[in-house]
């Protein structure tokens, strides 16, 4: 069993839909990121957060230590949107990823 | 304030030929990672660095793979001889220090092992 699980893995999307990709995790953390991915590679960092939620534009991140699960919600989807969005967990010094989930949405 | 900056972007070799990718860190960043992002997967890390120093190689496959940050700044890459199951993208990323800030990334090479 891997130590960062996210679901779904694929998720497809209309425009204007509200989206929610989840993330479990089984090991102990001081932080976890999230993260977008687009086609060709290149990772940008979304959040990072060690309780509560955090809130940038449309894109909603809230996290429950006790357990041990993270949620990220995107209102109002756009095709622009669609990328790769991967989950990550901070244990002592390094980063452990989930697979990622990739997202859709079509116009 | 520049990215991490990542070269080559794209890379086609042939098994068991080398190929040596290169990665500059934001300035000032103590901390350097080389990942490996197989398609369909999560980047793994491959070599963590402080400084010159590495802090964690203990994924790094060390029979094909070598990496360096001889000055403290940029990086760099080597696996020889590459396999095919090396197709991967790269990536690198840097960070004030290693536990409490954020990572940024570079682009990433994409490497084609055929």
């Amino acid at each position: 069993k891997n130590e960062v699980e996210q679901s779904p893995q694929n998720l497809t999307a209309q425009e204007g839909e509200f989206i929610t990709i989840n993330c479990s995790y089984s090991v102990g953390i001081s932080a976890l990121h999230w993260l977008q991915q687009h086609p060709g590679g290149g990772i940008v960092s979304l959040f990072m957060l060690s309780s509560g939620k955090k809130k940038h534009g449309r894109l909603i991140a809230t996290i429950n230590i006790q357990e041990k699960h993270s949620s990220l919600h995107i209102t109002a989807s756009h095709p622009r949107d669609s990328a790769v969005y991967i989950c990550a967990v901070r244990g002592t010094d390094k980063l452990i990823f989930g697979t990622g989930t990739r997202l859709q949405v079509f116009p | 304030e520049a990215g991490v900056a990542q070269s080559p972007r794209y890379k086609i070799i042939e098994k068991r030929q080398s190929v040596a990718f290169w990665c500059n860190p934001i300035s000032g960043h103590a901390t350097l990672y080389w990942y490996q992002q197989i398609l369909g997967q999560g980047p793994k890390l491959l070599i963590q660095f402080q400084n010159n120093g590495v802090v964690d190689d203990s994924q790094l496959p060390k029979d094909r793979f070598s990496a360096e940050r001889l000055k403290g700044v940029d990086s760099t890459l080597k696996i020889q001889p590459a396999k095919l199951e090396d197709s991967a993208v790269y990536l690198c990323a840097s960070s004030w220090t290693s536990r409490f800030y954020e990572q940024y990334f570079g682009p990433g090479t994409r490497l084609t092992v055929t």
